[in-house]
């Protein structure tokens, strides 16, 4: 069965700073995605970034970057000049082509002014 | 505007009885998803159906049934079998395949 490690259940970085969230994740499968999603308060389930493993590019948007290491089965997230907003529970996720969805547990992240 | 809308946002329910939990999209996914999040525990999933009148269980199906009888609709029932239903219940749906979830609101179910 796949799964899906987070091993940091709580974080914290000061505003304007760099964090990093860890993932790590078993397959077998040489093909499947990969997913950050942010939940805010209020619980909405935001999508933040996500990475196809047949590309070796790391996916950037804006602030958030990732560090996809296939081999290692790695899937890190880099926020930087973190912001206020940006506190939340933050979930890896992977996908299987074709299938189901497995999420890690979270990492809950602070920002401190 | 496209989306997932999941109804009631608040749902409370009395010892033996069955409740249901309402999943509406409109972004033309052919899967869609249940999930129950407990704190300290992510993402568990309950069902997921990939196709109309189809559907497999999840994780923690027991105490739980869902229908998919329109592409647009996934409606969850937590009968009195589910010994400990108080979590947050979130719906999902997705192209088949390839590519993200997206998630409604959410309903927060709670035991009295």
């Amino acid at each position: 069965a796949q799964t899906v490690t987070q091993s940091q259940p709580e974080m914290s970085v000061q505003e304007a700073e760099t964090v990093t969230l860890s993932c790590t994740y078993d397959t077998s499968e040489s093909d499947y995605y990969l997913f950050w999603y942010k939940q805010p308060p209020s619980r909405q389930m935001i999508l933040v970034i996500r990475q196809e493993a047949y590309k070796q590019q790391n996916a950037t948007e804006n602030r958030f970057s990732v560090n996809f290491q296939k081999a290692a089965k790695s899937f890190s997230l880099k926020i930087s000049d973190s912001q206020l907003g940006d506190a939340a529970m933050y979930f890896c996720a992977y996908r299987r082509t074709g299938n189901q969805f497995y999420f890690g547990t979270g990492t809950s992240l602070t920002v401190i002014p | 505007d496209g989306g997932i809308t999941q109804s009631p946002k608040y749902l409370f329910r009395k010892e033996g009885q069955n409740v249901t939990l309402s999943c509406e999209q409109n972004l033309n996914h052919d899967a869609m998803y249940w999930y129950r999040q407990d704190p300290g525990q992510g993402l568990r999933l309950i069902y997921y159906s990939q196709i109309v009148n189809d559907f497999q269980k999840g994780d923690i199906a027991e105490g739980y049934s869902v229908s998919r009888e329109k592409k647009e609709s996934f409606p969850l029932t937590v009968t009195s079998a589910q010994k400990n239903p108080t979590a947050f219940y979130l719906c999902a749906s997705s192209t088949f395949g390839q590519g993200e979830a997206f998630f409604g609101q959410g309903t927060r179910l709670t035991v009295v």
